[in-house]
């Protein structure tokens, strides 16, 4: 059974940082890309940032760009998003969410239940 | 201001057949296939099309997916209650080398 467990959501101040995890389990992690995606409270999906399935490839949304960074580690099943400078405009639920194969980053077959982040003094 | 554009609402009464449409550009619905995802009240999204018209196991065939030039479709036949959920679209965009989704649309069943 696939699973995607986020961790590391909570409240933090403006200008600080969070890194989120997400142990995924149940598939061949490496082959496939994965993704985070957040959704602001009351607002649609925001597509932020993917990796491939083999971690050689990164790509990021123009609002992220420079201050998020993804990353994997496949010998823990990991995903994870370093996410810098933080503004009250990133909080929001973050998901990490599987691609059907290690390139399609907008099919996403699985997604985990999301871990929320709240930017506020 | 989405990349992609989807109408805020729609509504249909049980059985009726309701149809959700997402419009791009070039660069997104008109180089690259469409997904279409279904966010139940107070869950994580759903993966109900890919790749423009596929159904992933376990979607009814109640739900289609259509793609023409740079816009794309969502059809719901044979309308249920459980269907009443947020409803995006969803592309690759070749110039911002990234997932853009539409905005979203409300589905209400009356």
């Amino acid at each position: 059974e696939v699973q995607l467990l986020e961790s590391g959501g909570g409240l933090v101040q403006p200008g600080g940082s969070l890194r989120l995890s997400c142990a995924a389990s149940g598939f061949n992690f490496n082959n496939h890309a994965m993704t985070w995606v957040r959704q602001a409270p009351g607002k649609g999906l925001e597509w932020l940032s993917g990796i491939s399935g083999s971690g050689g490839s990164t790509y990021y949304a123009d609002s992220v760009k420079g201050r998020f960074t993804i990353s994997r580690d496949t010998s823990e099943n990991t995903l994870y998003l370093r996410m810098n400078s933080l503004r009250a405009e990133d909080t929001a639920i973050y998901y990490c969410a599987k691609a059907i194969d290690g390139y399609s980053y907008g099919n996403l077959d699985f997604w985990g239940q999301g871990t929320l982040v709240t930017v506020s003094s | 201001q989405s990349v992609l554009t989807q109408p805020p609402s729609a509504s249909g009464t049980p059985g009726q057949r309701v149809t959700i449409s997402c419009s791009g550009s070039g660069s997104n619905i008109g180089s690259n296939t469409v997904n279409w995802y279904q966010q139940l009240p107070g869950t994580a999204p759903k993966l109900l099309i890919y790749s423009s018209n596929q159904r992933p196991s376990g979607v009814p065939d109640r739900f289609s997916g259509s793609k023409s030039g740079t816009s794309a479709s969502l059809a719901i036949s044979g309308l249920q209650s459980e269907d009443e959920a947020d409803y995006y679209c969803a592309a690759w965009d070749d110039s911002l080398k990234g997932v853009v989704f539409g905005g979203g649309t409300r589905l209400t069943v009356l």
